[in-house]
């Protein structure tokens, strides 16, 4: 198993561009979510989804887009990047159940300028 | 807004030192608590998920303990080791799906 992937691993974009964070488990995991790191913030929940078709925000969605059309892929989209979302950005995923852990990706380090 | 608290912010320590943190989560709507460690340049990794009011789990030489009812949890780790040095993130469940951290305890041993 290739775990939680995520691309790209770095980005750099302008104000205003859009894009997409790519991130795919290949675990069956229904539970996925995105967070965002900055210092001192410890990580914060973006969006999270538990299971196909189904997405929710978490604590900072404003700017963020997600979807959820297959079990294996969230990808988080950026509609206009701003400087405030420079960050690193971890994809995560689990089972359902709250009694299990959840699994990390590598990170995607993302600068706006 | 759910509100988990980890303290202290930092701490440095000695090898062979044994040291404890603690999360702080509300006491209500309670589903469970994660433990994760997250070393520098790398993603974080689970080290237990509590259920249970009461709770005590073990990892060689890192424990945790739970209590539900006023909403904490420690973890312990004894005799501390340069290989241990981290951050140590907590995120508590409740009734929501949603899994919210608190700031994290970096931990600095040194040799």
């Amino acid at each position: 198993n290739a775990g939680v992937t995520q691309t790209p691993k770095f980005q750099v974009l302008k104000t205003g561009q859009s894009m997409t964070l790519q991130c795919a488990q290949d675990m069956n995991h229904e539970y996925m979510s995105w967070y965002r790191q900055d210092p001192g913030m410890g990580l914060r929940l973006i969006h999270y989804s538990v299971g196909a078709g189904i997405t929710d925000q978490g604590e900072v969605p404003n700017g963020y887009n997600v979807s959820r059309s297959t079990t294996e892929d969230f990808p988080l989209r950026l509609l206009s990047a701003a400087p405030s979302q420079t960050s690193v950005y971890f994809c995560a995923s689990s089972p359902p159940q709250g009694g299990n852990e959840q699994f990390f990706g590598p990170g995607t380090r993302l600068t706006v300028l | 807004i759910l509100n988990v608290e980890q303290s202290p912010q930092s701490l440095h320590v000695q090898e062979g030192d044994s040291t404890n943190f603690t999360c702080s989560f509300p006491s209500s709507n309670f589903y469970a608590l994660h433990w994760y460690r997250w070393e520098t340049a790398k993603s974080p990794e689970a080290l237990f998920v509590m259920t249970l009011n009461g709770d005590e789990k073990k990892k060689g030489r890192i424990s945790a303990t739970l209590n539900t009812k006023e909403g904490y949890s420690y973890l312990y780790i004894k005799g501390s080791q340069p290989e241990d040095s981290a951050t140590y993130l907590c995120a508590f469940k409740g009734a929501t799906n949603k899994l919210i951290f608190g700031t994290g305890t970096l931990l600095a041993v040194q040799p």
